[in-house]
């Protein structure tokens, strides 16, 4: 089955620093990668996702690439500010009408001030 | 829409008793998932349904737990008997025909 790997597992970064989260995932059928955002004592909520016929995806200071080749994708942060702080998750999934979503381990980032 | 709705918020129970955590998915969502959460295994899905029918209950961790959807609005996991290593945080998400995935405010389960 699929196994997805994060890292790191935590990040410190500045305020205004740019952040970057690094996933890898096993199966090569896999289509799907979704990021979630999951702020202390609440729900994860989805806030980018990509599918393996795009490379890049942005949306304002976020930003998620794939590399299917190397089978990896990233999340990337510009211009960090404190409300940032939160646990970020990857998953990867088959897109195919159920989103069997497998999940990484997660990373904890801190903006501070 | 209220999004989804998970009851109790919190449950702390005794070893060797029944739990039962329920769900409400968004209205009109087709898929129902089911997922634990803890700090050594982080989010696991459990069990999901389409349409109302279980499709892959392979991460159910063993027959103590168990899961029905009667109804489009309504799911629930039992866990039965409970063991202090169920204590986590387990999560309801549903989704329209593959769609995001939205996830509910989760229950916080403590077997004592």
């Amino acid at each position: 089955g699929e196994n997805v790997e994060q890292h790191p597992s935590t990040l410190s970064v500045q305020e205004g620093d740019s952040a970057v989260i690094k996933c890898t995932y096993s199966d090569s059928a896999s289509n799907y990668f979704p990021w979630y955002k999951q702020e202390l004592g609440k729900r994860p909520q989805l806030i980018i996702d990509i599918r393996s016929n795009v490379g890049e995806k942005k949306d304002q200071r976020i930003a998620v690439t794939l590399n299917k080749t190397a089978k990896h994708f990233s999340l990337h942060i510009t211009e960090t500010q404190p409300e940032d702080s939160a646990v970020y998750f990857c998953a990867a999934g088959l897109n195919t009408g159920f989103q069997k979503l497998v999940f990484g381990t997660g990373t904890r980032l801190l903006v501070s001030p | 829409d209220a999004g989804v709705i998970q009851s109790p918020r919190h449950e702390v129970t005794e070893m060797g008793q029944e739990v039962t955590l329920r769900c409400k998915p968004i209205s009109g969502h087709d898929y129902l998932f089911w997922y634990r959460q803890t700090m050594m295994r982080g989010l696991e899905l459990l069990i999901y349904f389409n349409n109302n029918v279980p499709i892959d209950d392979s991460g159910m961790p063993e027959d103590r737990f168990s899961a029905k959807m009667p109804n489009a609005s309504f799911s629930t996991l039992k866990i039965q008997p409970s063991e202090p290593r169920d204590s986590a945080v387990y999560f309801c998400a549903s989704s329209l025909a593959g769609g995001e995935q939205f996830f509910g405010p989760g229950t916080r389960l403590t077997v004592l």
